[in-house]
């Protein structure tokens, strides 16, 4: 079946501009996650959401960054203002519930903010 | 706090040899542990996971990992590595709380394979 998908996969902005960047996940899982991967920070949790709540934002990095999630599907993440180092590959992850955890990842989107 | 360290950066082995990718955790319960593979330009694919009762567990593609409780560590091997194999490798943990899984991952270690 369809895994979960992303897009762009490739972004690039100049500094200061807005940007949003999509998540389909699998039909039907009801949590959602989004990771960012840099040089040098590794892959870090920003947020995760249960349906269309955010019960846990605390790796967003600043008020730059939002997410919304609708319809219990499609996520958006927003970064605002963006700065040179938000460039970063954009991971998007689906789980669904009682599975313990186990989370499958999309291909990414990569920012670059120029 | 909790962490994961990958030790190795990057393993270079050759075709048909045996592999073993270190990960070492700290965490302050018994977490629920993943090894994660990423090729060039794709998503992270889950290999195998660990929630809990044996502490052998296999995976997809001929992987399985160990679970030391005493060494907090969660090492990846593979008896004979495929020129297919190389890739980066993630480790990661988290707890499964209220339905959800914050994972926390290594840094990862790059094996490229010599034929």
């Amino acid at each position: 079946g369809a895994g979960v998908s992303q897009s762009p996969s490739n972004k690039v902005t100049e500094k200061g501009k807005d940007v949003e960047l999509r998540c389909d996940p699998i039909s039907g899982h009801t949590a959602l996650y989004w990771y960012r991967q840099s040089l040098g920070q590794g892959l870090e949790f920003l947020i995760y959401f249960q349906g269309n709540s955010a019960p846990d934002k605390s790796g967003l990095p600043s008020d730059r960054f939002s997410a919304e999630r609708t319809g219990g599907s499609v996520s958006t993440l927003t970064i605002q203002r963006t700065q040179q180092e938000d460039s970063a590959v954009y991971l998007c992850a689906s789980s669904p519930t009682g599975t313990g955890g186990e989370q499958y990842f999309g291909p990414g989107t990569r920012l670059t903010v120029t | 706090a909790q962490s994961v360290t990958q030790p190795d950066i990057h393993i270079t082995v050759s075709e048909g040899a045996s592999l073993e990718l270190r990960c070492n955790y700290s965490y302050g319960a018994t977490p629920y542990l993943f090894w994660y593979v990423q090729s060039p330009g794709q998503g992270l694919q889950l290999l195998l996971k660990y929630f809990s009762g044996d502490t052998l567990v296999q995976g997809i593609k001929g992987f399985e990992a160990e679970f030391k409780r005493s060494q907090s560590s969660f090492n990846l091997r593979k008896p004979s590595v495929h020129w297919s194999d190389a890739a980066e490798y993630f480790c990661a943990v988290g707890p499964f709380s209220g339905g959800y899984n914050k994972l926390i991952f290594g840094a990862g270690t790059r094996l490229a394979v010599h034929p």
